[in-house]
């Protein structure tokens, strides 16, 4: 199974921070990796598809980058409903796996 | 707009049976290729498993853990999604989320709301 590491597992910041969360796959996934934002009781809302592709709908201050093994989420200012929990899905290969999660939390 | 309701979960004891559907609305749900993922209690989301469309050729691919007890399987004449999981052990209470693909067409990247599976004697 491709294992996903996602860091930091928690973040502290405040409105209008820019921030990053990465992900590292354990193989090459070419660019099958999505991101998804998830509040408390919510269901989880998809962020990015093919490493940085904006979702329908998604605000402009989400970004995705990476390739390969090594992917990236930014916010470029973040604003006071993002603070979430946000995870990766790599669909490269069975099974699908998902990077442990980012909570980010206000300062 | 793309919706998914989930339905079925419950208490259940070790060893017993429940079956959960997934409702799609707002999409062309016979086209779809659908997921089922859980999130066990402090813990991370695990894919179960994967159904492509009856075009696609109803292809099922599923995970270790639940090969063997849990069922894939879906009904386009009723939009519906379902998990027909057996053997049911404590390890598998989680809430349970269907979501639509994980490729870029207009139905693809959502999540229901989940069902909560609790297995406990």
């Amino acid at each position: 199974d491709i294992q996903m590491t996602q860091s930091p597992s928690s973040l502290s910041a405040s409105v209008g921070d820019r921030v990053t969360i990465t992900c590292r796959a354990s193989q090459g996934i070419r660019s099958d990796l999505s991101w998804y934002e998830q509040k408390p009781g919510k269901a989880p809302q998809r962020l990015i598809y093919g490493a940085s592709i904006l979702h329908r709908g998604v605000p402009s201050r989400f970004s995705g980058s990476g390739y390969g093994t090594e992917f990236s989420l930014t916010i470029s200012s973040l604003q006071p409903e993002d603070f979430a929990t946000y995870f990766c899905l790599q669909h490269n290969s069975f099974p699908f796996t998902f990077g442990q999660g980012t909570k980010l939390e206000i300062k | 707009e793309v919706q998914l309701v989930e339905s079925g979960g419950g208490l259940a004891k070790p060893g017993e049976s429940l079956r959960l559907a997934c409702a799609g609305a707002g999409f062309s749900f016979s086209g779809a290729w659908m997921n089922w993922v859980r999130q066990a209690p402090g813990k991370g989301l695990e894919w179960i498993g994967r159904i492509k469309s009856k075009r696609d050729g109803e292809t099922i691919d599923d995970a270790a853990p639940v090969r063997g007890r849990f069922i894939i399987s879906r009904d386009d004449s009723r939009s519906t999604l379902y998990l027909q999981m057996s053997g049911l052990e404590t390890e598998d209470t989680a809430i349970y989320y269907c979501t639509t693909g994980v490729t870029g067409t207009s139905h693809d990247g959502y999540w229901g709301q989940g069902t909560l599976v609790t297995v406990s004697s």
